[in-house]
């Protein structure tokens, strides 16, 4: 079964420090996999993939995330958080037909000042 | 400027009244589907579409219609709306299935 599993409800750092938003993957063969950001009344907006290659992927404003397959992970990070990075951030996994997402249930990040 | 486009923004309704909400994309993409987000359960794919007149059932589709005549339109139909239809709706599209999705707005959904 393919699943996405994000265990973190809520993080929270202050703002100028590094910021871990975790994220595990269940899929049989290889994962495509993604990272979203969503603030109040908006949309999801696509920040980073990772389809192969690089364990580290890069991404929009900042962002990174470090695929493990041994730990079956795709972390998100950023080493210097912004009080405007706080958001609700979803990991997605592309199923194995490549006709949808599977999300994770979604990391609130609260970034103080 | 590109984008997925849904209409209306806010919705209340009834048990059992008709629905449409609409959403058009102006990128060329192939590829559209309806997602629902409830808190705690993050997003559920309804339907999708790989390309006019091709569509499918995702993991929720109960409740739900969808077509897709034009490339550019792919609206979502609720044709007797029930409380547990109460959600926030998103609409996507991208290249293909496995590209990175463009997300409107969201339709936030009231069913009373």
């Amino acid at each position: 079964a393919q699943s996405v599993a994000q265990p973190e409800d809520q993080v929270n750092v202050a703002e100028g420090n590094p910021l871990t938003v975790k994220c595990t993957y269940s899929v049989s063969g290889n994962p495509y996999l993604f990272w979203y950001v969503q603030y109040p009344n908006r949309g999801l907006q696509f920040l980073l993939k990772y389809i192969t290659g690089d364990n580290l992927v890069k991404g929009s404003y900042g962002f990174e995330a470090e695929f493990n397959k041994s730990q079956t992970s795709f972390h998100l990070k950023k080493p210097s958080a912004l009080v405007s990075d706080s958001a609700l951030y979803f990991c997605a996994l592309v199923n194995q037909a490549g006709t949808a997402l599977i999300f994770g249930k979604g990391t609130t990040l609260s970034v103080s000042s | 400027e590109a984008q997925v486009t849904q209409n209306p923004r806010y919705l209340i309704t009834v048990t059992g009244k008709k629905l449409t909400v609409t959403c058009s994309q102006n990128m060329n993409h192939e590829y559209m589907s309806w997602y629902r987000q409830d808190p705690g359960l993050g997003l559920r794919q309804i339907y999708y579409s790989m390309n006019v007149e091709v569509t499918d059932k995702g993991d929720v589709p109960e409740g739900y219609k969808v077509s897709r005549k034009e490339k550019r339109n792919f609206p979502l139909i609720l044709e007797s709306p029930s409380p547990n239809q109460t959600s926030l709706y998103f609409c996507a599209s991208s290249l293909q299935g496995n590209s990175p999705l463009h997300f409107g707005n969201g339709t936030r959904l009231t069913v009373t």
